[in-house]
């Protein structure tokens, strides 16, 4: 089954503790991208990447660090998270080739930081 | 004029009924234009693109209007299972590439028995 997957899905932890979210798809796209959604602000871009080893900032990469060392994987990583990293983040997948470029998400993370 | 900006609704109507969606854009330069569907605290998924000639699949229609830079989304017949929120997206690198995306804040939709 063609599909992206984050873990962890729901996470809780403290203001300065590094953490990594996990991302990855089984569908050989070579863009991939993570976006977080927050209330009244709808989804923003943080990082995305075009293909191994290539990667360049969103709309919202201040705090955020991602690297794509292989095409199936893209994690996210928090040095040092902040409560206002508190929210629902969602990695996604696409084939450059396709015209629509239609992008598949992951079922989200839920992160919490106190 | 913000990037992508959608009513954010919410939109109540009962079944059966027409409901449309507008959605304005910025970037001039924009090429690919799309609608999202996201049901309430799940992933976003691809409802349909939007061509310039306009499109239909089914219940839904989208027009793509670049002179006036909005795409809007028409849903008939409205059934309940259509309750979701619903996300313009548009490729808004300045670059020229369409690898970046930004989504429009969404529009909720409720239908009602």
């Amino acid at each position: 089954e063609a599909q992206v997957t984050q873990n962890p899905r729901y996470l809780i932890t403290v203001t300065g503790k590094k953490l990594t979210v996990t991302c990855s798809q089984n569908m050989n796209h070579e863009y991939m991208s993570w976006y977080r959604q927050d209330p009244g602000l709808g989804l923003r871009q943080i990082y995305y990447s075009m293909n191994v080893e290539v990667t360049d900032k969103g709309d919202v990469p201040e705090g955020y660090k991602v690297s794509r060392k292989e095409k199936r994987n893209f994690p996210l990583i928090l040095e040092s998270p902040s409560p206002n990293q508190t929210s629902l983040y969602f990695c996604a997948s696409s084939n450059l080739g396709l015209a629509e470029r239609e992008q598949y998400f992951g079922p989200g993370t839920r992160l919490t930081v106190t | 004029r913000k990037e992508v900006e959608q009513d954010p609704g919410p939109f109540n109507v009962p079944e059966g009924a027409t409901v449309a969606f507008n959605c304005t854009y910025s970037n001039s330069a924009s090429q690919s234009f799309f609608w999202y569907r996201q049901d309430c605290r799940k992933e976003p998924k691809l409802l349909m693109s939007v061509y310039s000639s306009g499109n239909e699949d089914g219940r839904f229609t989208a027009q793509l209007n670049r002179a006036s830079q909005y795409i809007s989304l028409l849903i008939r017949d409205s059934k309940l299972s259509d309750s979701a929120t619903y996300l313009c997206v548009v490729n808004t690198d300045s670059g020229g590439s369409n690898y970046k995306l930004t989504f429009g804040k969404g529009t909720l939709l409720t239908v009602n028995p």
